[in-house]
């Protein structure tokens, strides 16, 4: 089992719609859990983090953490087609600085 | 944007020689970090660093070395360089956090071709 999985996808949205992107993990003393966004040929960008259990809203996206499910999810409100991308999860172990990835989830929002 | 140079940007290296790719930061952080990225296997850590001298291995570390003797730069050496070490390359960084958490920081990327 991997430790973090993400739906390869293509999770693939209309434009103006809600995308949901969802990761688990398998590392119960996780701590610190983020969401990257990749496009075609560039690096990782950073999204969002969370550390607590619930929601956090940063504009257009919506972190929520559940730990005793050991889920993490990214919601894309109103999405653009500049938002087609890959998006990668990302967690922190207990005491450690090893930033372990998904495999990331592709999203295509249709014009 | 983060203060991280990746250098070369791309190289074509032969099977069998060694490599050297380079990580510069100007931010002062004290972790830094090495991923490959592959299709269908994502991030995947080879080293990581946690302070001048403190290295440690990550996921993938096999035919992989690396070296911090400044907090600004880690290097990454591929001791004889194989066909499966083509990849696109990254090296991130970060730094703790009163409270715990902190997000990395990614460079351009390296794009490593070994024919």
């Amino acid at each position: 089992q991997k430790e973090v999985e993400q739906n390869s996808g293509p999770l693939s949205v209309p434009e103006g719609a809600i995308a949901s992107l969802n990761c688990t993990y398998s590392d119960r003393g996780s701590q610190s859990f983020f969401w990257y966004r990749q496009y075609s040929g560039k690096s990782p960008e950073l999204i969002m983090f969370i550390y607590s259990n619930g929601d956090k809203e940063d504009g257009r996206f919506t972190a929520q953490l559940n730990k005793a499910s050991q889920y993490v999810s990214l919601l894309i409100r109103d999405s653009q087609p500049s938002d087609s991308a890959t998006y990668l999860c990302a967690v922190t172990g207990s005491g450690t600085y090893k930033y372990i990835f998904g495999t990331g989830t592709r999203l295509k929002v249709l014009a | 944007d983060a203060g991280i140079t990746q250098s070369p940007r791309h190289k074509v290296t032969e099977t069998g020689t060694p490599v050297t790719l380079r990580c510069h930061q100007t931010e002062n952080h004290r972790y830094m970090y090495w991923y490959r990225q592959d299709p269908g296997h994502g991030l995947r850590l080879i080293h990581y660093s946690y302070g001048v001298k403190d290295t440690d291995k990550g996921e993938v570390s096999d035919g992989y070395s690396v070296s911090r003797s400044k907090t600004e730069d880690f290097l990454l050496t591929l001791e004889s360089a194989t066909s499966s070490q083509t990849s696109v390359y990254f090296c991130a960084i970060s730094e703790s956090m009163a409270g715990g958490g902190t997000e990395a920081f990614f460079g351009q990327g390296t794009r490593l071709t070994v024919v």
